[in-house]
């Protein structure tokens, strides 16, 4: 199956500052890429949709200025949490949907544990 | 009412038990359906997508209803290792996808 790599797993940081995390599709070429928030034992939510060449869909309630979504190629997109505070703790994923076969099957990265201190 | 919803469990069956959760889903328009598996602080992991004609993957079934708007996934001869999370993805435009909060099952010896 189609292979996506997030980068880093998990991080550390100190309120105020700014984490990327990097999502990459391995294996083939992804034109949307999606990214989710989990906080624990709820469900996945849609951040954004982030396509290729183009500005980011975000979805309600999620400010755009604070997750700001780049999708430079047709396998990096990336996520940076700006001026991250304890609350922007949670899991993040990112997903790509692969061009080939059924083609709004997702398939997602292994996460990135924020965690704000 | 929640776009998708499934009942959160947990439940707990024995190994060998066959187990059948449900995924309801309210807007009409939806045109794709998938069921994931999730362990502990991981990803998702696609288990299998579902088609209106229902389709099989070894101990695995899966069924969707149009008219009453569910989708549903049976597993037969449960594992240890069936124990996880099991969210349904129901996608309607754009490829977006609306998750489940997802049904914990833990199968027990």
């Amino acid at each position: 199956g189609a292979v996506v790599s997030q980068h880093p797993s998990w991080v550390i940081c100190k309120s105020g500052t700014s984490v990327k995390i990097e999502c990459r599709s391995l294996d083939f070429q992804a034109t949307t890429m999606f990214w989710y928030r989990q906080f624990p034992k709820q469900s996945l939510m849609l951040m954004a949709t982030s396509n290729e060449g183009s500005k980011a869909t975000y979805e309600q309630g999620v400010e755009k200025d604070k997750f700001l979504i780049n999708h430079a190629s047709l396998t990096l997109s990336t996520l940076t949490v700006t001026s991250a505070h304890p609350e922007d703790s949670s899991f993040y994923i990112c997903s790509a949907r692969e061009g080939r076969g059924r083609t709004d099957t997702q398939y997602f990265g292994p996460g990135t544990r924020l965690t704000v201190l | 009412r929640k776009e998708v919803e499934q009942d959160p469990g947990p439940f707990n069956v024995p190994e060998g038990a066959t187990v059948a959760f449900n995924c309801t889903y309210s807007n009409s328009a939806s045109q794709s359906f998938f069921w994931y598996r999730q362990d502990c602080r991981k990803e998702p992991k696609l288990l299998m997508s579902v088609y209106s004609s229902g389709n099989e993957d070894g101990r695995f079934t899966a069924q969707l209803n149009r008219a009453s708007q569910y989708i549903s996934l049976l597993i037969r001869d449960s594992k240890l290792s069936d124990s996880a999370t099991y969210l349904c993805a129901v996608g309607a435009a754009a490829s977006k996808l609306t998750f489940g909060t997802g049904t914990r099952l833990q199968v027990t010896l």
